[in-house]
């Protein structure tokens, strides 16, 4: 079974710009995951998706938003980018979401903000 | 609120025995264990759920403590490929929301 890719895996953009990840889950998988991680802050939660719809949020500024499609698939965008958003993005799926069950995490979207 | 380890970074030679701590200001449903290496994407280790069910890894141990909001993962007879850093995550309210981690390198 094809794990969960990302894409693209690297990207540099200038600061005010705005870019959008895209992340495909395992097939099957409904929920999909975002996280931030930076050296020192850990796996910061952005949101989750499920089943087309946000269920939940993390402390991020509404520059940062996403969305699922039918096929489970997701974006993640930021716009306005700033120096601080710099990070490894990545995604994880689970089954039915990430509470009581499994992640399995993407390789990341590795972001420098210039 | 981010569950605290414990501690942050730790040393081990091939054999040795650790212990990860993950702490939380509030109740939990869960308690989740990550493992990530260099470069690489986390992995799943473990689920401990309210109630004493767990889900994981075979060689790896882990408990929970509810009252306390506790969770500590024992990693008995460490071989080379524990090496990474350890991720706790916690959930409430059906959010998961990780630790700093716990850098683990072991030695031959």
């Amino acid at each position: 079974k094809a794990g969960v890719t990302q894409t693209p895996r690297y990207l540099i953009k200038t600061r005010g710009q705005q870019v959008t990840l895209s992340c495909s889950p395992i097939s099957g998988h409904r929920s999909v995951s975002w996280y931030q991680q930076t050296p020192g802050q850990g796996l910061q939660f952005l949101f989750e998706y499920f089943s087309e719809t946000q269920r939940n949020k993390g402390n991020f500024p509404g520059r940062f938003s996403g969305r699922q499609f039918s096929n489970s698939r997701s974006e993640m965008n930021v716009s306005t980018l700033e120096l601080g958003d710099s990070a490894l993005y990545l995604c994880a799926s689970s089954l039915v979401g990430q509470g009581a069950y499994e992640q399995y995490f993407g390789p990341g979207t590795r972001l420098t903000v210039t | 609120q981010q569950p605290v380890q414990s501690p942050q970074a730790v040393i081990l030679r091939e054999g040795e025995d650790a212990v990860i701590n993950c702490s939380s200001s509030k109740a939990l449903y869960s308690v989740h264990w990550y493992r990530q290496k260099h470069g690489e994407a986390p992995v799943f280790l473990m689920i401990l759920l309210k109630g004493g069910e767990q889900k994981g890894h075979e060689k790896i141990s882990a408990s929970f403590n509810e009252k306390k909001q506790q969770s500590s993962l024992y990693l008995t007879a460490s071989q080379l490929s524990y090496s990474g850093t350890y991720f706790c995550g916690t959930d409430f309210t059906d959010k998961l929301i990780f630790g700093t981690g716990t850098r683990l390198q072991v030695f031959p």
